[in-house]
C-alpha cells in the first residue's frame, strides 16, 4: 500500500526557516513527482510546489525563492525547505503523489495525500 | 493564471438527494479537470479525473461531466459520509495547477 507522511511542521516566527518532510512508502520518490499543496486555516487548496522525477523543480509564485523542494532518494523522502517565513505561510502542508493518466492525450491528478503538517508563523 | 470558480460556495441537502456541483474555469481547459473531497480535519481525496473518470474505489453515486470551461459532480443519492467540501482542480497547465475555492456540502 501506497503512503506518504508528512512531519517537521511547528511554530516559528516570521522570518524564519522549517524544513518539511515527506516520507514515502510503497512507492519510490525518485520515480514519481511530488507536489507540496497548502491549506491555510479556513481556506482552499493552493498548490506549492513539485519535483519531477527527473528532477526538475516548479515553485508557485507565493513562495519562489523563498521555497525549495528537494529529495533523498536513499530516505525516499522529499523536502520541503521554507526560508523567509511570513505570516500568510501558516497553513497545513500536504505531500501528494501526482499521477498521468493517458486516454484523449494525457491527464494530471493528484491520488495519494498524506495527513499533513502544520506549519504557523507568528511571534 | 487559470482561475477556478465553483458554485455555489455552500449547499444544503438531505440523505438521499441528488446534487449537483459546478466548476467554471476562466478559459477552456478541455477535460482536465479533476474532483477531490475533503472531509473537516482530512486530506483531500481524489474523486473523479480527467473530468469524468471515477478514481479507484470511489463509490459509483458519484460522477463528473463536462469540457471546455463548465464542469458539473453530481453526486446521485447522497450518503451521511459524503457531507464534505468538493474542490475542482485544473490540470491543464502544469505543473501550476489552480484549484476552486470549494463547495461546503452540509445537512439540511
Amino acid at each position: 500500500e501506497v503512503h506518504l507522511v508528512e512531519s517537521g511542521g511547528g511554530l516559528v516566527q516570521p522570518g524564519g526557516s522549517l524544513r518539511l518532510s515527506c516520507a514515502a512508502s510503497g512507492l519510490t520518490v525518485s520515480d514519481n513527482y511530488i507536489n507540496w499543496v497548502r491549506q491555510a486555516p479556513g481556506k482552499g487548496l493552493e498548490w506549492v510546489s513539485v519535483i519531477y522525477a527527473g528532477g526538475d523543480t516548479y515553485y508557485a509564485d507565493s513562495v519562489k525563492g523563498r521555497f525549495t523542494i528537494s529529495r533523498d532518494n536513499s530516505k525516499n523522502t522529499v523536502y520541503l525547505q521554507m526560508n523567509s517565513l511570513r505570516a500568510e505561510d501558516t497553513a497545513v502542508y500536504y505531500c501528494a503523489r501526482e499521477t498521468v493518466a493517458v486516454a484523449r492525450g494525457y491527464h494530471f491528478y493528484m491520488d495519494v495525500w498524506g495527513k499533513g503538517a502544520t506549519v504557523t508563523v507568528s511571534s | 493564471d487559470i482561475r477556478m470558480t465553483q458554485s455555489p460556495s455552500s449547499l444544503s441537502a438531505s440523505v438521499g438527494d441528488r446534487v449537483t456541483l459546478t466548476c467554471r474555469a476562466s478559459q477552456s481547459i478541455s477535460t482536465k479537470l479533476n474532483w477531490y473531497q475533503q472531509r473537516p480535519g482530512k486530506a483531500p481525496r481524489l474523486l473523479i479525473y480527467a473530468a469524468s473518470s471515477l478514481q479507484s474505489g470511489v463509490p459509483s453515486r458519484f460522477s463528473g461531466s463536462g469540457s471546455g470551461t463548465d464542469f458539473t459532480l453530481t453526486i446521485s443519492s447522497l450518503q451521511p459520509e459524503d457531507f464534505a467540501t468538493y474542490y475542482c482542480q485544473q490540470s491543464y497547465s502544469p505543473p501550476m495547477y489552480t484549484f476552486g475555492q470549494g463547495t461546503k456540502l452540509e445537512i439540511k
